[in-house]
């Protein structure tokens, strides 16, 4: 499978705890993104990279949340001090510089947050 | 500020009809790009079209198909010839593009789709 690929699918974690979620895109794609999707509601967006440059980052990442991509593969995604609220399902995606630039998204990581 | 809205939280329909699902935007750019995704089950998000601004022609892409009305500000997804496998989530996402070239998307809130016999 040349999928983009995301591990752990589930975490469940205590509060006050710190997690990380790896990422690893399609091989061929430059850029890749970082969204969390909470329950009833849409993805949003909460980085980007292209390469190894984190190019983007939304106000919803707080000072707790770290984003790497080291040598322009795979990403990680730390939480520090998880909370409640940070419970959501965290998604991957990457893209090429296409015309359209569809992405292309991972099966998510699931934080539960006690 | 963009935004996408759904107002259809869930729609029913019977397996080989035809089901419209409906998307609103708002942004104040001239050129803007429209995606719809599916969401199954199992949580991945699947790319199902995309539709350019400029584009004259609406999109397809086999039994999808959208539905451009720029003046209305709508980019509605058809699906024609339902099928069971059709059951899921579908989200309408707008991008804007941002520094080195990439698409930040907007996504709205859903539409649960379900498809009977």
């Amino acid at each position: 499978d040349t999928g983009v690929s995301q591990n752990p699918r589930h975490k469940i974690t205590k509060r006050g705890q710190n997690v990380t979620f790896r990422c690893d895109p399609i091989s061929e794609h430059n850029r890749l993104y970082w969204y969390r999707q909470t329950l009833g509601q849409g993805p949003e967006f909460l980085t980007y990279f292209q390469n190894e440059a984190q190019l983007e980052k939304s106000r919803l990442l707080s000072d707790r949340f770290s984003a790497e991509r080291p040598k322009g593969s795979f990403s990680t995604l730390e939480i520090q001090r998880t909370e409640q609220g940070d419970s959501a399902m965290y998604l991957c995606a990457s893209s090429l510089g296409s015309s359209t630039g569809e992405l292309f998204f991972g099966e998510g990581s699931r934080l539960t947050v006690l | 500020a963009q935004k996408i809205t759904q107002t259809q939280p869930g729609m029913f329909v019977q397996e080989k009809e035809a089901v419209t699902l409906d998307c609103t935007y708002d942004t104040s750019d001239q050129s803007y790009g429209l995606f719809w995704y599916k969401q199954p089950s199992s949580g991945e998000m699947i790319f199902l079209i995309y539709q350019g601004s400029y584009d004259e022609q609406n999109a397809t892409e086999g039994r999808y198909s959208l539905n451009f009305q720029k003046a209305r500000k709508s980019a509605n997804l058809v699906i024609s010839a339902s099928q069971l496998g059709d059951s899921a989530m579908y989200f309408c996402a707008m991008r804007e593009v941002v520094t080195g070239g990439g698409n930040k998307l907007t996504f709205g809130t859903g539409t649960q789709l379900k498809v009977e016999l």
